[in-house]
């Protein structure tokens, strides 16, 4: 039973256009949502999060967006650059136990 | 400040073989989680450990245990290898745990089992 699904196992765009991340969610406990972003051979490292009681949270670039009532978030990143190559995962949790997706693959073209 | 060291990187195990991981926390973190990322599967958790007690534990078989010590080093022990058992490892430490927020990854173990 995958309660956190990423649809998109990969996704490519030009550098300087959006990137939208999509990732779906089943649990309703789900309080706490979170995306890494994960470069090979390396560990993820955290990016941006977003509490059940916002809609919206910014960073710089990265802007997160919850849809508690679809069940769905998206992360943009705007705008994007070849840096951000990358797979990201979105998680949830109540608590310490994360759930992650899948990830999706983004390649940002120069 | 280190971050989160795994060891070893890499390493190869026969079927019915066990395996032991390790991982220091960044100092000062007290909980450490591992998970397992096969591909399609994303991160699955395997469990958490806080002040050596284990507080949290995903769906996996009792041949993947764990434990932690006094100074927050963990290791977690996969006995009778299956061939499905071949992943990345992942530990993760935070300060205090009990609150996703913001979890230091280390760069994995990646167990092949043949």
């Amino acid at each position: 039973d995958q309660q956190v699904k990423q649809n998109s196992p990969s996704l490519s765009v030009q550098e300087g256009r959006i990137s939208i991340l999509n990732c779906d969610y089943t649990n309703s406990m789900f309080d706490y949502f979170l995306w890494y972003k994960k470069y090979p051979a390396e560990g993820p490292t955290f990016l941006i999060s977003i509490s059940s009681i916002k809609d919206k949270n910014e960073d710089g670039r990265f802007t997160v967006f919850l849809n508690k009532s679809a069940k769905h978030l998206s992360l943009h990143i705007v705008p994007s650059q070849p840096g951000d190559s990358a797979v990201y995962f979105c998680a949830a949790s109540p608590g310490s136990r994360l759930t992650f997706g899948e990830g999706t693959q983004l390649t940002v073209n120069p | 400040k280190a971050g989160v060291t795994q060891t070893p990187r890499y390493l190869i195990k026969t079927r019915g073989q066990q395996v032991t991981l390790s991982c220091s926390p960044i100092s000062g973190h007290r909980s450490v989680s591992w998970y397992q990322q096969t591909p399609g599967q994303g991160l699955q958790f395997l469990f958490e450990y806080f002040s050596e007690t284990q507080r949290n534990k995903g769906n996996f078989p009792g041949r993947f245990s764990g434990r932690q010590f006094s100074n927050s080093r963990s290791e977690m022990n996969v006995s009778t290898l299956e061939l499905g058992d071949s992943a990345l490892y992942l530990c993760a430490s935070s300060l205090v745990g009990g609150f996703a927020g913001e979890l230091f990854f280390g760069e994995g173990s990646r167990l092949t089992v043949l």
